[in-house]
């Protein structure tokens, strides 16, 4: 049972440049999200999926794009990266009834 | 809107004393639940614990306990005896009814000298 995984861990792009970051759970649960987490700042969220086909902005949507075609994946792509997008990057998922979010490993995204 | 303050930014303390997290929250919402994660210097989030707004009770798990207090919006995390495994930062996080993300608070870096 892998959980929630992300890939890469790593990363280093140049500006403009553009990049998906991978997010797959094999836990069948409907709710996903992304957070990045930058020093003094915590985790932020990105975006959010409450299912297939759906999709919502978080606090820190943009430069971000997202999308949901099937339960288990929900890629977070980059279209032109900026150096304000070096970050750590978390992807989420949880089950039904406020269940606890089940984070992936994260990727370390370093943007010059 | 909802708001979660972790007020302490760093805590350093040594070996065996107890060391109390802070957390407190905000919102206009009577049914919401409140968590606390760990992320220990390899960087991975662990859950330790969820409590959902009916219930006060407080809660212990071997060292750790969480004093949750409706009147003051806070939702305390305390370690007792305190071990060099334990350097961290924690997380507390809330979220609202319905399948609504949660808030994070911006973490308290927790450092225990030997």
């Amino acid at each position: 049972n892998a959980g929630v995984t992300q890939t890469p861990k790593f990363q280093v792009l140049k500006t403009g440049q553009s990049m998906t970051l991978q997010c797959a759970q094999d836990m069948n649960h409907e709710y996903m999200s992304w957070y990045r987490q930058d020093p003094g700042m915590g985790l932020r969220l990105i975006h959010y999926s409450v299912g297939a086909g759906i999709t919502d902005q978080g606090e820190v949507p943009n430069g971000y794009n997202v999308s949901r075609s099937t339960t288990e994946d929900f890629p977070l792509r980059l279209l032109s990266a900026a150096p304000s997008q070096t970050s750590v990057y978390f992807c989420a998922s949880r089950g039904q009834g406020h269940s606890p979010l089940h984070f992936g490993n994260g990727t370390r995204l370093t943007v010059t | 809107a909802q708001k979660v303050t972790q007020a302490q930014t760093e805590i350093s303390v040594v070996e065996k004393e107890d060391v109390t997290l802070d957390c407190v929250y905000e919102t206009r919402d009577t049914t919401y639940y409140l968590f606390w994660y760990k992320q220990p210097p390899s960087g991975e989030l662990v859950f330790l614990i969820r409590r959902n707004s009916f219930d006060e009770q407080n809660e212990i798990s071997g060292r750790y306990s969480w004093n949750f207090q409706k009147s003051t919006s806070s939702f305390n995390f305390t370690i007792t005896a305190s071990q060099v495994v334990d350097s961290a930062v924690y997380f507390c996080a809330l979220s609202n009814s319905g399948n609504t993300p949660l808030v994070f608070g911006k973490g308290t870096r927790l450092s225990v000298i030997a």
